[in-house]
């Protein structure tokens, strides 16, 4: 079965230094989408991209988040300056179509540690 | 975009007892989903039932869709140690909006 894959599985970063977080989604999807889910609260939706570019995006998506489709395969989640408070589990997700009949695959996630 | 309610939000029974979760939302949708994650695990989809559909089954999973209560129903029969993990369901307009779900134990 296709999975959506994401690396490193676990980053253990400084605070105010870069990270990026890679996710290969499944070939044939068209729409990508990255989550957080801090630990013990909810699967929050970050943003959501289609066509090399952002489709829609949370308040928490602000200035020091970007997305990227740097080739025909991988999707990557850079957060510039980490805060204390980025620490979560980062997932990445894809799906065929927008709303349509399919559900959405994740990866087993990216758990993210600022110190 | 809109996120379900689940209830409840615990739920402990036996291997082999069947678990029922309840999911309320509140405006139209395109179809409605549940996922399963177990702890510190990415979601897995489980089954996806469109909004002209009133129930649907998947193995051991049975789900039902109200849309005139706007509510759904995830049935697991003969559970099994493994079920245990949050559901969550997810009612479809454009992007996926995740509740608290619901905390399934089952022991063995």
């Amino acid at each position: 079965e296709p999975e959506v894959t994401q690396t490193p599985s676990h980053q253990v970063t400084q605070m105010g230094q870069e990270v990026i977080l890679r996710c290969v989604p499944i070939s044939n999807h068209l729409y990508f989408y990255w989550y957080r889910q801090i630990l013990g609260q909810k699967v929050e939706f970050l943003v959501s991209f289609y066509n090399n570019e952002i489709s829609e995006k949370s308040e928490i998506f602000d200035d020091q988040f970007s997305v990227e489709r740097p080739d025909g395969s991988n999707f990557t989640l850079k957060i510039r300056s980490t805060k204390l408070e980025d620490s979560a589990m980062y997932f990445c997700a894809s799906s065929e179509d927008l709303s349509g009949g399919h559900g959405y695959t994740f990866g087993s996630g990216t758990r993210l540690t600022v110190v | 975009s809109q996120q379900g309610e689940e209830d409840p939000q615990a739920l402990s029974i036996q291997e082999g007892e069947n678990a029922t979760m309840n999911c309320s939302y509140k405006t139209s949708i395109n179809n409605l989903q549940w996922y399963r994650q177990n702890s510190g695990r990415g979601l897995v989809h489980l089954i996806l039932i469109r909004s002209n559909e009133r129930e649907k089954h998947s193995g051991r999973l049975r789900v039902t869709l109200d849309t005139s209560k706007k509510s759904s129903s995830l049935l697991i029969t003969a559970s099994r140690a493994a079920d245990t993990a949050s559901y969550f369901c997810a009612p479809r307009t454009d992007k996926l909006i995740f509740g608290t779900g619901t905390r399934l134990q089952v022991f063995p």
